[in-house]
């Protein structure tokens, strides 16, 4: 069974401090994505990456692809409150079988 | 641009009923995915669906089953419920030309499906 497995799963930080978000698996991704939920909507997706160490920058939020595409971080700087949410990463894997896997997710609250 | 519909937002059912869910997709857009969500599991990829066919397949057993019409809209029905189909159920949609995750999906709101 293909597992993402994401550390930590629930994380509690103040306003303006940094954290990381890791995204790891023992297969290979054709491409990663990462979504944000927030309560009683769908995830909002954040950023794709398809290239082995491939590294994209949103606002404060900076996504790293792993050269072997088996793993990913999201890193957020300077935390705002507004960053609460559940953040999920999603690998597609296209070997025969289509699949689609999502992470087992972080919950982040940002306190003020 | 209208987002992603889905409807009802919230259904309480019994043991061995069947459901119907619905998703309205963003115009434009020709896939409809499906997936469950649950504390336990968290996400799993149901079914996608593109131009009236299913495209892609997760392991989900028979009782799910989905289809979509000549509009995009897509339907989700669940038979002979169990405690365990208990979950949100989020559908997303997407142009359907890419194919897979490089295809932006748009995820609806969810269906909150409770099996007593």
């Amino acid at each position: 069974t293909q597992l993402l497995e994401q550390s930590p799963q629930f994380l509690s930080i103040q306003e303006g401090e940094n954290l990381t978000v890791y995204c790891n698996s023992s297969s290979v991704f054709s491409s990663l994505q990462w979504y944000r939920q927030e309560p009683g909507e769908g995830p909002v997706l954040l950023v794709t990456v398809v290239t082995g160490g491939e590294v994209k920058k949103l606002k404060r939020l900076t996504f790293q692809f792993g050269d072997a595409r088996k793993d990913s971080s999201l890193h957020i700087t300077a935390a705002q409150p507004g960053d609460t949410g559940l953040y999920l990463c999603a690998g597609e894997i296209v070997e025969g079988t289509y699949k689609y896997i999502f992470g087992t997710g972080t919950r982040l609250k940002v306190l003020a | 641009k209208a987002g992603v519909t889905q409807t009802p937002r919230y259904l309480i059912k019994t043991r061995g009923q069947q459901v119907t869910l619905s998703c309205s997709p963003i115009s434009g857009h020709r896939s409809v995915s499906w997936y469950q969500q649950t504390p336990g599991q968290g996400l799993q990829f149901l079914f996608e669906y593109f131009s009236e066919t299913q495209r892609n397949k997760g392991n989900f057993p028979g009782r799910f089953s989905g289809r979509q019409f000549s509009n995009s809209r897509s339907e989700m029905n669940v038979s002979t419920l169990e405690l365990g189909d208990s979950a949100l159920y989020l559908c997303a949609s997407s142009l359907g030309l890419a194919g897979g995750l490089t295809d932006t999906q748009y995820f609806g709101p969810g269906t909150r499906l409770t099996v007593l």
